[in-house]
């Protein structure tokens, strides 16, 4: 079993639909990551959190520690934000080891 | 700012054949880091370089070497590649080594590689 897993694997929604990305894990950690990959291959962090709840925009990232259990927002989803969401979990007992999901591929039809 | 920058975007290789794969942040940031991201799989720690001058094996060093140039560069050599090695290579950085949770990652584009 993977430690960190992300569901769904894809998701196809229609433009404006609220969208929920989810990441479990197995391991104590001290940090989840969560980070966007555009079709063309670049990756761009969005979200660092330990605790509680951050909103950018129209994402929003919650993380609930006692469950070991993340999940990432959008709201009023655009065709733009078709791409690869991807958590990754830094360990407790490592300074830099992130141990990655296989992501979640979105697509937003317009 | 451009940020991470690696060379090649793009590379064809056949087995046994050697090449470096660049890379250079402006960031001025301390860490450095090599991953591969194969289809299906989350990304995977190559190499790591917490700060100048150090360099340490990730999860799947074999077949790999690094350099640490500088504070600005790090570089991923193949010596003698293989068909596995087939991958998309990313090169990140972070300001420290991901000790505190204010150190996003930043990324690369990504080299795309193929060994035949």
């Amino acid at each position: 079993k993977n430690e960190v897993e992300q569901s769904p694997q894809n998701l196809t929604a229609q433009e404006g639909e609220f969208i929920t990305i989810n990441c479990s894990y197995s391991v104590g950690i001290s940090a989840l990551h969560w980070l966007q990959q555009h079709p063309g291959g670049g990756i761009v962090s969005l979200f660092m959190l330990s605790s509680g709840k951050k909103k950018h925009g129209r994402l929003i990232a919650t993380i609930n520690i006692q469950e070991k259990h993340s999940s990432l927002h959008i709201t009023a989803s655009h065709p733009r934000d078709s791409a690869v969401y991807i958590c990754a979990v830094r360990r407790m007992d490592s300074n830099y080891q992130l141990i990655w999901g296989a992501g979640t591929k979105l697509i937003i039809k317009p | 700012n451009a940020g991470v920058t690696q060379t090649p975007k793009f590379q064809v290789l056949k087995t046994g054949q050697s090449m470096t794969l660049q890379c250079a942040q402006d960031m001025n940031h301390n860490s450095m880091y090599w991953y591969r991201q194969d289809p299906g799989m989350g990304l995977r720690l190559i190499y790591y370089s917490a700060s100048e001058g150090t360099t340490d094996k990730g999860e799947v060093p074999n077949g790999y070497n690094v350099s640490r140039l500088n504070k600005r560069e790090f570089s991923l050599r193949l010596e003698s590649a293989a068909p596995s090695q087939t991958s998309v290579y990313f090169c990140a950085c972070s300001e420290l080594l991901l000790r505190s949770s204010n150190s996003p990652l930043h990324f690369g584009n990504g080299t795309r590689l193929t060994v035949t």
